[in-house]
């Protein structure tokens, strides 16, 4: 267990569903992330939030949708995703960029 | 779009064997570079975090070097052990605090 929780670890939805990713952590970090990793590719950043504020939101799709309610939760909001979101989707923590970051296990996501 | 690549993408060694791989980034503009571990079905783990042109850090049998002016880094893995087997991702963080990740090196360790 790293301090980032993330739940499910497996989610398979259907293109007409609306599901959510959470992510947890309790190591007092002040910035949460959403990572996509697809087959054979780099870990491809979504969104980042600092202090609970979206610093960043690399032009994703709007079928994908974060929440950060406080600085210990995040959320990953998905509706009518297409089968290319099948993916791996990893949260991920920090207290500042020199010190890297705090992963979760993931949510393997397929879509069908 | 900032170009971070690791070699090799995979590679198998006999246990004992020691091994290195490369992470290759851009030589301006650096703010940090990352080494992480992602064995299967757990998360990555961070490894190293350096800042400096030189920097050599050492965990247990796992070392690693930065060159910043030539934008390189090797990870080093002396004595390799099958609880060895993993993914090792680099990930190179700018002066603009935008991180790039390498698509990482898969090392097997047979017994």
């Amino acid at each position: 267990e790293t301090g980032v929780t993330q739940t499910p670890r497996h989610l398979v939805m259907g293109m007409t569903n609306k599901k959510s990713l959470k992510c947890e952590q309790h190591l007092g970090h002040n910035a949460m992330y959403w990572y996509k990793q697809s087959a054979k590719k780099p870990l491809e950043l979504m969104f980042v939030y600092s202090l609970e504020e979206r610093v960043e939101n690399n032009s994703v799709p709007s079928r994908f949708s974060p929440e950060c309610p406080n600085s210990s939760h995040l959320f990953l909001h998905l509706h009518t995703l297409q089968p290319e979101d099948s993916a791996l989707y990893l949260c991920a923590s920090s207290q500042g960029l020199e010190d890297g970051y705090t992963f979760g296990s993931g949510t393997r996501l397929t879509v069908v | 779009i900032l170009n971070v690549e690791q070699s090799p993408q995979s590679l198998h060694v006999q246990e004992g064997d020691s091994t290195n791989f490369t992470c290759s980034f851009p030589s301006s503009n650096f703010y940090a570079l990352h080494w992480y571990r992602w064995e299967t079905a757990k998360s990555p783990e961070a490894l190293f975090v350096m800042t400096l042109n030189g920097d050599e850090k050492k965990k247990g049998r796992i070392s690693a070097t930065l060159n910043t002016k030539e934008g390189y880094s090797y990870l080093y893995i002396k004595g390799s052990q099958p609880e060895d087997s993993a993914t090792y991702l680099c990930a190179f963080t700018s002066g603009y605090q935008k991180v790039t990740f390498g698509i990482g090196t898969k090392l097997q360790v047979i017994p």
